[in-house]
Formats: C-alpha cells, structure tokens, sequence
C-alpha cells in the first residue's frame, strides 16, 4: 500500500515563525500536492510537484513556498506565518498521470496547524 | 475554468436508509470524475472513480454513474452503515495526462443507529 506520511498531526507555531512541513512517500510517485482544508472552502491546492526541484504554482500559492530536494521529500514552508494560516495541511502523491493515466492521489492523514 | 459543486450538509441519516450526494461539474476537455471520502482524524482516499461518459465507479456498496448529458456524478449507497459517517469530496481531472484536481467543497454524513 501506498504511504504518506506527514511529519507532525499537530503543531503550534507563532506569528512571524518561519515554518516547515514535511511529507514523505514510499511508492516512489512523480507528483506530489500540498492542500489546506478549511470548513466551507473544502481543499485548496497550494502547490504541487511532478518532478525534483520542480513546482508549480496552485490556486493559493501566497504566503507560501515548497521544496522538493529528493523526489520522496515534498516540504511546504510558511516564511512568516500569520494567524489567517491556520488549517489543516494535507499532503498527497500520485503517479505520472501521462503514465499511469488517472491513477489517484494518495493522501496523508493531515497536519492540523494553528498560528497564535 | 474548471468547477465542482456539491450539496451543502450535514446529510443525517438513519442506519439503511438510502444515501444520494449530489454532485455536479463544469470543465473543458473530457474530464475523469473521483469521490473520495474522509474518515474522522484522516486524510483523503479514493472511494469509486469514472473515467468516460456511461462509466459506473462502484466500491463497498457506493455507486457514482459518470452522465455527460447532465454533468453529473451523484454517490449514491443503497443502505448506509453508522461506520459510513465521513465527509465526502467529489473531484475531476480536467483529461487523462492532466496532474491537478478540482475538489468540491465536501458533504458531511451522519449516519445515526
């Protein structure tokens, strides 16, 4: 089974804190997705991946920067944390969909960060 | 540009009654069609998918039937389960070789004994 794993369930940080998140998987996957989730909004794609030491830019990038050094490793890193941060953060990886067509995206089980 | 619309919840139900989630979508291309469903304190994983127009996704008891003609994707389950209490998302894929998803908003069930 494909695993994600997300460095910390829990973390609280403070206002101007440089923060990282780090996500790991084992299936050796080329795409790798940073959402948050927050009631009402439902996911939102931040950043993504699909290849080391390439991003792209989703629908919320502000405020935000990823790294990808190894191709398991996708970090996502808040430069200066603000209280309009705090939601959950999920991870989540998936195949090349050029080929392996419509495989889905595995997720992690989440990151619920509150900034004070 | 590419959109999904669920209906809002919570959906409370009682244990076997029948579940329909309503789901519709708008993209250019030829878009494949996802529900996935979140477990209380857990991440996203993928419930049924479609892939083409016709298609039925199905998985453990859950129906989704991929209709072109009225952009829809609907879940549905014939009896629900207490333990089937979870928020579920439905997505696209805007075509095959595409990365990226659209999620819609998710609808919560509960399911009461």
């Amino acid at each position: 089974d494909v695993k994600v794993t997300q460095s910390s369930r829990y973390l609280v940080k403070r206002t101007g804190e440089k923060v990282f998140l780090e996500c790991v998987q084992d299936m050796d996957h080329e795409n790798m997705f940073w959402y948050r989730q927050d009631p009402g909004l439902g996911l939102r794609l931040i950043y993504f991946s699909y290849d080391v030491k390439m991003k792209e830019k989703g629908d919320i990038p502000e405020g935000y920067s990823v790294s990808r050094e190894k191709k398991e490793r996708f970090s996502l890193i808040l430069e200066s944390a603000s209280t309009n941060q705090t939601s959950m953060y999920l991870c989540a990886s998936s195949p090349s969909q050029v080929t392996h067509s419509n495989q889905p995206q595995h997720f992690g089980d989440g990151t619920r960060l509150s900034i004070l | 540009g590419n959109s999904v619309t669920q209906m809002e919840g919570p959906v409370t139900l009682s244990e076997e009654a029948f579940l329909t989630i309503n789901c519709t979508y708008t993209a250019t291309g030829y878009p494949s069609l996802f529900w996935y469903v979140q477990y209380p304190g857990e991440g996203l994983q993928l419930l049924l998918k479609a892939t083409k127009a016709d298609d039925k996704g199905s998985n453990k008891g859950f129906e989704a039937t991929y209709r072109k003609e009225t952009t829809s994707f609907h879940l549905e389950k014939g009896s629900v389960q207490v333990s089937d209490s979870a928020v579920y998302f439905c997505a696209l894929r805007n075509s095959p070789g595409y990365s990226t998803l659209t999620f819609g908003k998710g609808t919560m069930l509960l399911v009461s004994p």
